[in-house]
């Protein structure tokens, strides 16, 4: 069975501050996805994953893959309180179409 | 342009009683996804369509839970004797074509489901 684990699953930060989300998963995977989630609203993609050694970024985050340890990580520099939400990775197979989420990480951004 | 969109947004029930779940994914989308997503959890799979076809419903919890998507485009998930262990936020996601590329999911905003 496919597990999924984030940690940690809840941080809470100082504005200006670094620091990493860490994403394993159990069995190979064709992508991995990163998403936000805000309370009570649905999901939001922020990258994907495709191949080994893939780096995104976009603003403050930054995501990694690195299929060969199953690990992906997303990276904040300088925390700002709008980066306040629950982060979730995601793997995917693509036979099935299937996707399988961690419990998430939900991050607090104190000023 | 408009996203996913799920109606209705929430639904109170009682034990027992039948629900249908509708969800319209953004035009020419092709692949279609249901999701249970329960407190403090990730979101669950449970049924993918490629065009009008379930191509995985591993997912669906048992036979209660049943979905169709007969056109296509708009999808309709459907639970029987609802129990009080139903109870979630149940989401669908629509991408362009499932399988190819970097098929990005759109989310949409969900119908909470509340079984008493």
């Amino acid at each position: 069975e496919l597990k999924v684990e984030q940690n940690p699953l809840f941080l809470s930060m100082q504005e200006g501050k670094n620091y990493t989300i860490y994403c394993n998963y159990s069995t190979t995977s064709d992508r991995l996805y990163w998403y936000r989630q805000d309370p009570g609203k649905s999901l939001e993609s922020l990258f994907v994953l495709l191949s080994n050694g893939a780096v995104k970024q976009e603003g403050r985050l930054m995501a990694s893959l690195d299929t060969k340890a199953r690990l992906s990580t997303l990276h904040i520099t300088a925390a700002v309180h709008d980066l306040s939400a629950t982060y979730f990775c995601a793997t995917y197979t693509r036979s099935a179409g299937k996707s399988t989420f961690g419990d998430g990480t939900t991050l607090t951004v104190k000023p | 342009g408009a996203g996913v969109s799920q109606t209705p947004s929430n639904k109170v029930t009682e034990k027992g009683k039948y629900v249908e779940l509708r969800c319209d994914p953004i035009s020419g989308h092709t692949a279609l996804y249901w999701y249970r997503q329960s407190l403090g959890q990730g979101p669950e799979f449970l049924i993918y369509f490629q065009g009008t076809g379930a191509a995985d419903d591993s997912g669906l919890p048992n036979d209660r839970f049943f979905a169709v998507r007969p056109e296509g485009s708009v999808s309709t998930l459907k639970i029987q004797r609802t129990e009080r262990g139903d109870s979630a936020v149940y989401l669908c996601a629509s991408s362009p074509d499932g399988g190819a590329g970097t098929d990005t999911q759109y989310f949409g905003p969900g119908t909470r489901l509340t079984v008493l």
